[in-house]
């Protein structure tokens, strides 16, 4: 079974730009999950998806969105970038989210983004 | 609320050496408890799991057991090779809000 993908694996932008990030689940997984990892900060959750609805967030500024379409692949969106944007962003799946008994997020490989 | 604490790093040992990265938890009721790997430039691989007290999680030789008296869930490792050089982390379901919350991470090198 193939693993969790995300595209692009690296990124360069410039403040003020915005960067669309991709992500596609485990088959067969209906929840989505985004977390940021910097050096300073560790893994900080974002968001949550599971059947095209965020049931949690984050606490980051309204600058970072996401959906989820109804094959459950999620997209993720940042606007108006600051340099403190510059992250590895890590996209996980699990069956249904509630990552109880076997259900257990998978990792990607991450999209690392700079901001220059 | 909920919470890993794990030791900080980075931790250096020669090949052959026994490991022990210490992790601790708070949280309400007992999550499943995990311990996630990442290798440099990849993202986060599972490594094991316990999802209720004195269940032992075992991979790759690696061990933890989910201790409720003392909230611990510590790493460890009998004989430890160059290719575990890697940071670790130790992380708890908030299964209510649907997302892992993580410690901040050890790093370990191992050298030859």
């Amino acid at each position: 079974k193939a693993g969790v993908t995300q595209t692009p694996r690296y990124l360069i932008k410039t403040r003020g730009q915005q960067v669309t990030l991709s992500c596609s689940p485990i088959s067969g997984h209906r929840s989505v999950s985004w977390y940021q990892q910097t050096p300073g900060q560790g893994l900080q959750f974002l968001f949550e998806y599971f059947s095209e609805t965020q049931r949690n967030k984050g606490n980051f500024p309204g600058r970072f969105s996401g959906r989820q379409f109804s094959n459950s692949r999620s997209e993720m969106n940042v606007s108006t970038l600051e340099l403190g944007d510059s992250a590895l962003y890590l996209c996980a799946s699990s069956l249904e989210g509630g990552l109880d008994g076997t259900d257990t997020q998978y990792f990607g490989p991450g999209t690392r983004l700079t901001v220059l | 609320g909920n919470s890993v604490t794990q030791m900080e790093g980075p931790v250096t040992l020669s090949e052959e050496a026994f490991l022990t990265i210490n992790c601790t938890y708070t949280a309400t009721g007992y999550p499943s408890l995990f311990w996630y790997v990442q290798y440099p430039g990849e993202g986060l691989q599972l490594l094991l799991k316990a999802t209720k007290a004195d269940d032992k999680g075992s991979n790759k030789g690696f061990e933890a057991t989910y201790r409720k008296e003392t909230t611990s869930f510590h790493l460890e490792k009998g004989s430890v090779q160059v290719s575990d050089s890697a940071v670790y982390f130790c992380a708890l379901a908030d299964t209510g809000g649907f997302k892992t919350i993580f410690g901040a991470g050890t790093r370990l090198f191992v050298k030859a």
